[in-house]
């Protein structure tokens, strides 16, 4: 169980277009989703905490306008890159952490990444 | 000082022994520690969560938190070559987790 997917895996964009990352949870509800960046032998590095049916929490230094979050429902959050430039280029990632019923609380279960490339 | 703190390494360990891992945190708050392991150009796996002072063991791994010294730490017993990865620490704290640079370590056979 606790199986998270995303989509796409890579992403080879033009500068100035838009990718959109999709993030599912597929055999568990997840409350809460989160969305990393990891660049090259770097640590992941948090840059959005997004919960369902409500605006998401960027970290201190991450642009809102240029990343946006949607979580419309309790397995999919989406983050889209606007505008993108090469130095958005990077590894993203999200999480999703069940459900605290669930009895597995304060985990997250990764999915396997996106990794965007932009020219 | 960071948050959470590790050894970058690399580590070389030769197959079969233990391989030691280390991770210091900052703050006294912090309830739930976690293990994830790395393979390069993929993403997290998590491998052990403690949250009580002491050992807690899952096949080859033990985890182990000393929360008096903000110590948290790894042991990975016979260790094979699939081992081989980057080792983050996290520390789950106002709602979010924070992670550790890293340590990456090489089995050699």
């Amino acid at each position: 169980g606790a199986v998270v997917s995303q989509h796409p895996s890579r992403v080879i964009c033009k500068s100035g277009t838009s990718v959109k990352i999709e993030c599912r949870s597929l055999d568990f509800q997840a409350t809460t989703m989160f969305w990393y960046r990891q660049f090259p032998k770097k640590s992941l590095m948090l840059m959005a905490t997004s919960n369902e049916g409500s605006k998401a929490t960027y970290e201190q230094g991450v642009e809102k306008d240029k990343f946006l979050i949607n979580h419309a429902s309790l397995t999919l959050s989406t983050l889209t890159v606007t505008s993108a430039h090469p130095e958005d280029s990077s590894f993203y990632i999200c999480s999703a952490q069940p459900d605290i019923t669930s009895g597995r609380a304060a985990k997250q279960f990764f999915g396997p990444g996106t990794r965007l490339t932009v020219l | 000082q960071k948050e959470v703190e590790q050894n970058s390494g690399p580590l070389s360990v030769p197959e079969g022994a233990i391989a030691s891992l280390n991770c210091t945190y900052s703050d006294r708050v912090s309830q739930s520690f976690f293990w994830y392991r790395q393979y390069s150009g993929k993403s997290p796996e998590l491998i052990m969560s403690i949250y009580s002072n002491g050992d807690k063991e899952d096949g080859r791994f033990t985890a182990q938190l000393n929360k008096a010294s903000q110590y948290v730490s790894l042991l990975i017993r016979d260790s094979q070559p699939s081992d081989s990865a980057t080792y983050l620490c996290a520390r789950f704290g106002n709602e979010k987790l924070t992670f550790g640079t890293g340590t990456r370590l090489t089995i050699i056979p």
